[in-house]
Protein backbone atom coordinates (compact mmCIF):
# COMPACT_ATOMS: atom_id res chain seq x y z
CA UNK A 1 0.00 0.00 0.00
CA UNK A 2 1.41 3.66 -0.40
CA UNK A 3 0.41 6.82 0.66
CA UNK A 4 0.96 10.44 0.88
CA UNK A 5 1.39 13.21 2.80
CA UNK A 6 0.71 16.78 2.00
CA UNK A 7 2.74 19.16 4.95
CA UNK A 8 0.80 22.05 4.50
CA UNK A 9 -2.75 22.37 3.57
CA UNK A 10 -2.54 26.10 2.60
CA UNK A 11 0.61 28.64 1.27
CA UNK A 12 -0.24 31.82 0.73
CA UNK A 13 2.63 33.70 -1.26
CA UNK A 14 3.03 37.02 -2.87
CA UNK A 15 3.15 37.55 -6.78
CA UNK A 16 6.62 36.63 -8.26
CA UNK A 17 7.82 34.83 -5.12
CA UNK A 18 9.42 31.33 -5.76
CA UNK A 19 7.03 28.43 -4.00
CA UNK A 20 7.80 25.30 -2.99
CA UNK A 21 4.96 22.76 -1.91
CA UNK A 22 5.93 19.91 -0.29
CA UNK A 23 5.36 16.02 -0.95
CA UNK A 24 6.32 12.95 1.08
CA UNK A 25 5.05 9.54 -0.12
CA UNK A 26 5.73 5.78 1.30
CA UNK A 27 5.62 3.19 -0.47
CA UNK A 28 6.98 -0.70 -0.24
CA UNK A 29 7.58 -0.81 -4.41
CA UNK A 30 8.61 1.55 -6.78
CA UNK A 31 7.07 4.30 -7.73
CA UNK A 32 5.55 6.62 -10.04
CA UNK A 33 4.77 10.16 -8.99
CA UNK A 34 2.54 13.06 -10.36
CA UNK A 35 1.27 16.67 -9.22
CA UNK A 36 -2.48 17.67 -10.34
CA UNK A 37 -3.84 21.32 -10.02
CA UNK A 38 -7.46 22.07 -9.77
CA UNK A 39 -8.82 25.44 -10.47
CA UNK A 40 -12.06 26.45 -8.76
CA UNK A 41 -14.77 24.45 -10.27
CA UNK A 42 -12.50 22.44 -12.75
CA UNK A 43 -11.40 18.90 -12.34
CA UNK A 44 -7.85 18.19 -11.97
CA UNK A 45 -5.17 18.73 -14.87
CA UNK A 46 -2.10 17.10 -14.63
CA UNK A 47 1.30 19.28 -13.92
CA UNK A 48 3.84 16.92 -14.47
CA UNK A 49 4.88 13.16 -13.31
CA UNK A 50 7.59 11.11 -12.85
CA UNK A 51 7.89 7.45 -14.10
CA UNK A 52 11.91 6.97 -13.91
CA UNK A 53 14.81 8.55 -15.26
CA UNK A 54 16.26 11.86 -14.52
CA UNK A 55 14.69 13.18 -10.83
CA UNK A 56 14.13 16.70 -11.80
CA UNK A 57 10.89 16.72 -13.61
CA UNK A 58 9.71 20.11 -15.65
CA UNK A 59 5.46 20.18 -16.08
CA UNK A 60 3.49 22.60 -17.64
CA UNK A 61 3.13 26.36 -16.69
CA UNK A 62 6.71 26.51 -15.50
CA UNK A 63 6.55 24.01 -12.01
CA UNK A 64 9.09 21.54 -11.48
CA UNK A 65 9.70 18.88 -8.75
CA UNK A 66 12.19 16.75 -7.80
CA UNK A 67 12.54 12.99 -6.98
CA UNK A 68 14.02 12.21 -3.97
CA UNK A 69 14.38 8.30 -3.10
CA UNK A 70 16.17 8.62 0.26
CA UNK A 71 14.23 11.73 1.47
CA UNK A 72 10.93 10.02 0.00
CA UNK A 73 9.97 13.48 -1.40
CA UNK A 74 8.17 15.03 -4.64
CA UNK A 75 8.09 18.65 -3.56
CA UNK A 76 6.83 21.06 -6.26
CA UNK A 77 8.44 24.22 -7.13
CA UNK A 78 8.23 27.74 -9.34
CA UNK A 79 10.86 29.97 -9.34
CA UNK A 80 7.87 32.91 -9.53
CA UNK A 81 4.53 32.93 -9.44
CA UNK A 82 1.56 34.51 -10.66
CA UNK A 83 -2.31 35.20 -9.55
CA UNK A 84 -3.33 32.55 -12.32
CA UNK A 85 -1.25 30.19 -10.28
CA UNK A 86 -3.69 30.18 -7.37
CA UNK A 87 -5.21 26.59 -7.20
CA UNK A 88 -5.14 23.41 -5.14
CA UNK A 89 -2.71 21.27 -6.22
CA UNK A 90 -2.63 17.23 -5.35
CA UNK A 91 0.43 15.21 -5.22
CA UNK A 92 -0.48 11.63 -5.92
CA UNK A 93 1.50 8.17 -6.00
CA UNK A 94 1.06 4.90 -7.94
CA UNK A 95 2.74 1.81 -7.07
CA UNK A 96 4.41 -0.59 -9.30
CA UNK A 97 1.65 -2.37 -11.17
CA UNK A 98 -1.02 -0.91 -9.37
CA UNK A 99 -3.47 1.38 -11.16
CA UNK A 100 -4.63 2.68 -8.13
CA UNK A 101 -3.49 6.67 -8.28
CA UNK A 102 -3.56 7.57 -4.17
CA UNK A 103 -3.93 11.58 -3.21
CA UNK A 104 -2.79 13.74 -1.02
CA UNK A 105 -5.13 15.90 0.53
CA UNK A 106 -4.02 18.60 -1.46
CA UNK A 107 -2.28 22.23 -0.73
CA UNK A 108 -4.36 25.41 -1.28
CA UNK A 109 -1.53 27.67 -3.04
CA UNK A 110 -3.02 31.51 -2.82
CA UNK A 111 -0.83 33.73 -4.97
CA UNK A 112 -1.57 37.43 -3.87
CA UNK A 113 -0.62 40.92 -5.37
CA UNK B 1 -11.50 16.24 -28.90
CA UNK B 2 -13.73 15.71 -26.32
CA UNK B 3 -12.56 15.57 -22.81
CA UNK B 4 -14.72 13.60 -19.57
CA UNK B 5 -18.08 14.53 -19.14
CA UNK B 6 -19.55 14.33 -16.09
CA UNK B 7 -23.44 15.31 -15.38
CA UNK B 8 -25.60 16.87 -13.83
CA UNK B 9 -22.58 19.28 -12.65
CA UNK B 10 -24.63 20.18 -9.60
CA UNK B 11 -27.17 18.19 -7.46
CA UNK B 12 -29.12 18.70 -4.49
CA UNK B 13 -31.38 15.78 -2.99
CA UNK B 14 -32.91 15.48 0.31
CA UNK B 15 -31.57 12.87 2.59
CA UNK B 16 -32.64 9.55 1.87
CA UNK B 17 -33.27 9.86 -1.66
CA UNK B 18 -31.49 7.85 -4.41
CA UNK B 19 -29.46 10.01 -6.82
CA UNK B 20 -27.19 8.87 -10.13
CA UNK B 21 -24.17 10.48 -11.24
CA UNK B 22 -23.18 9.81 -15.05
CA UNK B 23 -20.07 9.82 -16.43
CA UNK B 24 -18.78 9.52 -20.10
CA UNK B 25 -15.32 9.36 -20.41
CA UNK B 26 -13.01 9.89 -23.73
CA UNK B 27 -13.76 7.14 -26.09
CA UNK B 28 -11.41 4.45 -25.96
CA UNK B 29 -10.41 4.96 -22.52
CA UNK B 30 -10.62 1.26 -21.04
CA UNK B 31 -9.53 2.78 -17.76
CA UNK B 32 -12.43 4.30 -15.67
CA UNK B 33 -12.20 5.34 -11.88
CA UNK B 34 -14.76 7.45 -9.27
CA UNK B 35 -13.26 9.62 -6.74
CA UNK B 36 -14.55 11.39 -4.03
CA UNK B 37 -13.16 14.98 -3.27
CA UNK B 38 -14.56 16.38 0.32
CA UNK B 39 -13.48 19.59 1.78
CA UNK B 40 -9.98 19.02 2.98
CA UNK B 41 -9.63 15.37 3.02
CA UNK B 42 -8.49 15.07 -0.77
CA UNK B 43 -9.75 12.45 -3.12
CA UNK B 44 -10.99 9.17 -1.91
CA UNK B 45 -10.71 6.00 -4.37
CA UNK B 46 -14.28 4.51 -5.16
CA UNK B 47 -14.17 2.55 -7.45
CA UNK B 48 -12.40 1.28 -10.81
CA UNK B 49 -13.11 -0.26 -14.11
CA UNK B 50 -10.67 -2.16 -16.74
CA UNK B 51 -11.98 -3.34 -20.14
CA UNK B 52 -14.26 -6.28 -19.31
CA UNK B 53 -12.44 -7.47 -16.07
CA UNK B 54 -14.44 -7.52 -12.54
CA UNK B 55 -14.73 -3.51 -11.34
CA UNK B 56 -12.26 -3.04 -8.37
CA UNK B 57 -15.26 -1.76 -5.61
CA UNK B 58 -12.89 -1.48 -2.72
CA UNK B 59 -13.09 1.89 -2.39
CA UNK B 60 -16.82 1.89 -1.76
CA UNK B 61 -17.89 3.39 1.67
CA UNK B 62 -20.97 1.42 2.19
CA UNK B 63 -23.57 -0.70 0.46
CA UNK B 64 -25.62 1.80 -0.29
CA UNK B 65 -22.89 3.01 -2.98
CA UNK B 66 -23.16 1.41 -6.19
CA UNK B 67 -22.04 1.52 -9.95
CA UNK B 68 -21.88 -0.09 -13.44
CA UNK B 69 -20.48 0.40 -16.55
CA UNK B 70 -22.21 -0.03 -19.77
CA UNK B 71 -20.42 -1.34 -23.23
CA UNK B 72 -17.21 -0.52 -21.69
CA UNK B 73 -18.35 3.48 -22.12
CA UNK B 74 -20.28 5.27 -20.19
CA UNK B 75 -20.59 4.85 -15.91
CA UNK B 76 -23.46 5.47 -13.58
CA UNK B 77 -22.45 5.88 -10.08
CA UNK B 78 -25.83 5.32 -8.12
CA UNK B 79 -25.97 6.39 -4.21
CA UNK B 80 -29.34 4.89 -2.65
CA UNK B 81 -30.93 6.49 0.64
CA UNK B 82 -28.72 9.48 0.72
CA UNK B 83 -26.84 10.64 4.00
CA UNK B 84 -25.79 14.39 4.52
CA UNK B 85 -22.54 12.92 4.98
CA UNK B 86 -22.45 11.55 1.13
CA UNK B 87 -22.33 15.35 0.51
CA UNK B 88 -18.87 16.00 -1.42
CA UNK B 89 -17.65 16.40 -5.33
CA UNK B 90 -17.71 13.13 -7.51
CA UNK B 91 -14.88 12.89 -9.81
CA UNK B 92 -14.77 10.52 -12.69
CA UNK B 93 -11.24 10.12 -14.73
CA UNK B 94 -10.21 7.77 -17.30
CA UNK B 95 -6.93 6.44 -18.71
CA UNK B 96 -6.30 4.40 -22.13
CA UNK B 97 -5.33 1.63 -19.67
CA UNK B 98 -4.44 0.73 -16.46
CA UNK B 99 -0.74 2.60 -16.48
CA UNK B 100 -1.63 5.86 -18.63
CA UNK B 101 -2.13 9.44 -17.53
CA UNK B 102 -6.09 10.00 -15.76
CA UNK B 103 -8.02 12.37 -17.27
CA UNK B 104 -10.97 13.91 -14.99
CA UNK B 105 -14.23 15.56 -15.37
CA UNK B 106 -14.95 18.31 -13.83
CA UNK B 107 -16.99 16.78 -11.27
CA UNK B 108 -20.64 16.35 -9.68
CA UNK B 109 -21.08 18.28 -6.69
CA UNK B 110 -23.62 16.62 -4.72
CA UNK B 111 -25.42 18.50 -1.35
CA UNK B 112 -27.41 16.07 0.55
CA UNK B 113 -30.06 18.76 2.28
Amino acid sequence: AQSVTQLDSQVPVFEEAPVELRCNYSSSVSVYLFWYVQYPNQGLQLLLKYLSGSTLVKGINGFEAEFNKSQTSFHLRKPSVHISDTAEYFCAVRGGSNYKLTFGKGTLLTVNP
Amino acid sequence: GAGVSQSPSNKVTEKGKDVELRCDPISGHTALYWYRQSLGQGLEFLIYFQGNSAPDKSGLPSDRFSAERTGGSVSTLTIQRTQQEDSAVYLCASSLDFSGDLAFGSGTRLTVV
